[in-house]
């Protein structure tokens, strides 16, 4: 089983709709992520944090709106979303230290936009 | 910007065969490879990485890959495959300097009884 917890496994959402995806680790990890899965696709990278600071943002639109309330914890707020949004959206972690941890994933939650 | 290319999309094979699955990428400095598995409904689980040494690196279950700098490749192979080898693989690579993973398209394998 995977040590990284998403919640919840499956969301349905209107496209008015606010909702939150949440990710939780305790290997004290400080370098979390949020990928993108969209069926027999490959994961897609969407932001990246590191000591809870945000690195990377692969050019999402605003519309998700990541967050890192402490080195345990990553949210990902979703907010007006499109159909085309629905995917299996994967949160990983890994050890701070560059070239020296594989990332671990949780098993995602599954998002249907309607 | 690095890409993964993996250019078998599915594989058919039946139990007792030889597995190898291709993987090529196109950065030319320092990087970390990895091949990541799927399972049907699984999350994403480490099969083996490499990082420096011995380009022949052993993962689990069985598996292997090979890290060929000079045609920038980490081929992942298996001497024999079982049914519960049946997933989606997938080869992703990390430059050193970005702490993210780029992954190839992925390679469906699906083994026979």
């Amino acid at each position: 089983d995977t040590e990284v917890t998403q919640t919840p496994k499956h969301l349905v959402m209107g496209m008015t709709n606010k909702k939150s995806l949440k990710c939780e680790q305790h290997m004290g990890h400080r370098a979390m992520y949020w990928y993108k899965q969209k069926a027999k696709k490959p994961p897609e990278l969407m932001f990246v944090y590191s000591y809870e600071k945000l690195s990377i943002n692969e050019s999402v639109p605003s519309r998700f709106s990541p967050e890192c309330p402490n080195s345990s914890l990553l949210n990902l707020h979703l907010h007006a979303l499109q159909p085309e949004d629905s995917a299996l959206y994967l949160c990983a972690s890994s050890q701070e230290a560059p070239g020296l941890s594989p990332l671990h994933f949780g098993n995602g939650t599954r998002l249907t936009v309607t | 910007a690095q890409s993964v290319s993996q250019h078998n999309h599915h594989v058919i094979l039946s139990e007792a065969a030889s597995l190898e699955l291709g993987c090529n990428y196109s950065y030319g400095g320092t990087v970390n490879l990895f091949w990541y598995v799927q399972y049907p409904g699984q999350h994403l689980q480490l099969l083996l990485k490499y990082f420096s040494g011995d380009p022949l690196v052993k993962g689990i279950k069985g598996f292997e890959a090979e890290f060929i700098k000079s045609k920038f490749s980490f081929n992942l192979r298996k001497p024999s495959v079982q049914w519960s080898d049946t997933a989606e693989y997938f080869c992703a690579v990390r430059d050193t300097g970005r702490r993210a993973l780029t992954f190839g398209s992925g390679t469906r394998l699906q083994v026979q009884p």
